[in-house]
């Protein structure tokens, strides 16, 4: 099962920044925090990931806290087609991934 | 920029049929994945494989599943005999050989539908 808990779902104003939380409590050592996502009707697409430290991409933000408990994935301005499933996965290695039910992200025009 | 790609995109089948699901990973990519998701349900991991054998395998991934690499670009999935319950879509993933951490890029899919 995932490691990760996150909400059903959330809502963003277009052109807002959008806050995507996930608690991952029993993270180890050598966990990585991954983000993926899922477009309607699409694979899952790499989003960003990281151990300790903040990361930027094209993409998203991605910030840490400091004890790796939780994290939370940042889009700066959320467009109609930034409109979701966002799933944070732990994983070290090339281990499979563990998806979890996500949080699925409505973005109003 | 580099993509997986699967096909057919849509596979009709017959219970008790065989069906092969074809991907080509990302050219330089080293380990291989197969992954599934039911209608309404979530991603499931199928099978990893990784200097041409099984890494790692679900439960799901019993007698009546497969995976080869039969050339240097192909990566298959064969269902032996197909059961109602088989129908979902089925991806394809593919990554790079790290030590420290990975990225999974995924391909559109497979639909298959068992009739």
């Amino acid at each position: 099962d995932a490691k990760t808990t996150q909400p059903n779902s959330m809502e963003s104003n277009e052109e807002e920044p959008v806050h995507l939380p996930c608690n991952h409590s029993t993270i180890s050592g050598t966990d990585y925090i991954h983000w993926y996502r899922q477009l309607p009707s699409q694979g899952p697409e790499y989003v960003i990931h990281g151990l300790t430290s903040n990361v930027n991409n094209r993409m998203a933000s991605l910030a840490i806290a400091e004890d790796r408990k939780s994290s939370t994935l940042i889009l700066h301005r959320a467009t109609l087609r930034d409109a979701a499933v966002y799933y944070c996965i732990l994983a070290s290695g090339n281990t499979p991934l563990v998806f979890g039910k996500g949080t699925r992200l409505s973005v109003i025009a | 920029e580099p993509e997986v790609t699967q096909t057919p995109s849509h596979q009709v089948t017959q219970m008790g049929q065989e069906v092969i699901l074809r991907c080509v990973p990302i050219s330089n990519h080293l380990y291989f994945y197969w992954y599934r998701q039911i209608l309404g349900q979530k991603v499931e991991f199928l099978v990893s494989f990784y200097n041409n054998e099984i890494s790692e395998k679900s439960e799901i991934f019993d007698d009546q599943f497969s995976v080869e690499r039969p050339d240097g670009s192909n990566f298959t999935l064969k269902i032996r005999s197909t059961k109602l319950e088989d129908s979902a879509m089925y991806f394809c993933a593919s990554s790079l050989e790290t030590v420290l951490s990975y990225e999974q890029y995924f391909g559109p899919g497979t639909r298959l539908t068992v009739t």
